[in-house]
């Protein structure tokens, strides 16, 4: 059964950074493309990053590039993201999602997310 | 970027009705389109692929056409459990933009 655990999520003060952590399991992780996608309460889904089967290419939305940076580690099977800079905008449920094969293409599978709360 | 967009932004229907959802890109993106459904509290589940593609274990009264820059997500009877926020999403060229939802409830 695939499997995808998001951590990492937490209270964080404005400017401040936090890293976020997506775990894989019951599936080849390192052939998948592996991506970020956020919820802010009440809204829609917004796309933030996404990553490569290989980690030799990203993408981010614009309103994170500079400030956001996605990994992947596959002996480990996690995808992170590293979040900075963080503002109130960001406050959201993230969410990993995972691609059907190495390249960019839908979401079928997702992780049941993890909450970021920008705060003072 | 493409932007989505999606029709209506809510509709309620009575159990047995069937519903249609409209997306619209505003480039061509050939049959590169998924829905997807969001209950309330739970996470986005893949409805259909490359427009009209079933998803595994999904119930054949959802259907997905169009082409192009029009698409349509058909529920040929809606039923209780179709409670949902129904998204698009564009691909394989990011970014993956999402539509802004379509909220669905039983009248």
């Amino acid at each position: 059964e695939v499997q995808l655990v998001e951590s990492g999520g937490g209270l964080v003060q404005p400017g401040g950074s936090l890293r976020l952590s997506c775990g894989a399991s019951g599936f080849t992780f390192r052939i998948h493309a592996m991506h970020w996608v956020r919820q802010a309460s009440g809204k829609g889904l917004e796309y933030v990053s996404g990553i490569n089967s290989n980690g030799g290419a990203t993408y981010y939305v614009d309103s994170v590039k500079g400030r956001f940076t996605i990994s992947r580690d596959n002996s480990k099977n996690t995808v992170y993201l590293q979040m900075g800079s963080l503002r109130a905008e960001d406050m959201a449920v993230y969410y990993c999602a995972r691609s059907p094969s190495s390249g960019w293409y839908y979401f079928d599978s997702w992780g049941q997310g993890t909450l970021v709360t920008v705060s003072s | 970027d493409i932007q989505m967009t999606q029709s209506p932004s809510s509709l309620s229907a009575s159990v047995g009705d069937r519903v249609t959802i409209t997306c619209r890109a505003r480039q061509g993106i050939n049959n590169f389109l998924a829905w997807y459904q969001q209950k309330p509290g739970k996470v986005p589940k893949l409805l259909i692929y490359t427009a009209s593609t079933l998803h595994s274990g999904v119930p054949s009264r959802f259907s997905g056409s169009g082409s192009g820059t029009d698409f349509t997500l058909t529920i040929s009877s809606l039923q209780p459990e179709d409670v949902a926020t129904y998204y698009c999403q564009k691909y394989p060229s990011a970014p993956f933009t999402f539509g802004p939802g379509t909220k669905v409830d039983i009248k």
